[in-house]
């Protein structure tokens, strides 16, 4: 089936820093993909729709200023955490919706725990 | 928006059911899906079922939906220790979903 793939699957940095991360379709094309993040023990919260070739649609309460997404190619969208503070670490996780229109199953990539200190 | 509730704790005993509730509000959602995630783990799609649909069974679990109430529910037969993780309800159009909070199941010998 289609498979998601993120990069780095974790990542340490410390307040003040940059992180890029990637999220990568490997065997079908992307158009759009979502980033979702989750706090530690709770929900996964929607944060943004990725566009290839447009701006990404942020979702209420995210500062689009802060979580920079570019959506570069048919199969690669980037997250990245601008001026990252401890509150920013979490778990992020993307997907993106089947190959085929209708199909039910949308696929996400494994993760990428942020840390930073 | 669109708001996914569920417990946030279940313990069972090996062998014997879970069950896992639900309740969404958006009613326009066309599918809606159980979800599992181990610890540090990404998330598995467990089942899912067609908002048409009323129950849907596939091998040892079993999802009820009651459009009426907006009440989902997941049911695992003979629960094993492997089942121990969150399991998540979630709901959406144009494959943007909603979670609930995720319910922790424990299963103990």
């Amino acid at each position: 089936g289609a498979v998601v793939s993120q990069h780095p699957s974790w990542v340490i940095c410390k307040s003040g820093t940059s992180v890029k991360i990637e999220c990568r379709s490997l065997d079908f094309q992307a158009t759009t993909m979502f980033w979702y993040r989750q706090f530690p023990k709770q929900s996964l919260m929607l944060m943004a729709t990725s566009n290839e070739g447009s701006k990404a649609t942020y979702e209420q309460g995210v500062e689009k200023d802060k979580f920079l997404i570019n959506h570069a190619s048919l199969t690669l969208s980037t997250l990245t955490v601008t001026s990252a503070h401890p509150e920013d670490s979490s778990f992020y996780i993307c997907s993106a919706p089947p190959p085929l229109a209708g199909a039910y199953e949308q696929y996400f990539g494994p993760g990428t725990r942020l840390t930073v200190t | 928006g669109e708001d996914v509730e569920q417990s946030l704790f279940l313990s069972v005993r090996e062998g014997d059911s879970s069950v896992i509730n639900c309740t969404y509000t958006d009613s326009s959602s066309t599918y809606l899906y159980w979800y599992k995630q181990e610890p540090g783990a990404g998330l598995q799609l467990l089942t899912y079922i067609f908002s048409n649909m009323d129950m849907k069974q596939d091998q040892r679990l079993t999802v009820l939906l009651n459009k009426k109430d907006k009440h989902l529910s997941l049911r695992i037969a003979d629960t094993q220790t492997g089942d121990s993780a969150i399991y998540f309800c979630a709901e959406g159009n144009d494959y943007k979903l909603s979670f609930g909070a995720g319910t922790t199941v424990t299963v103990r010998a």
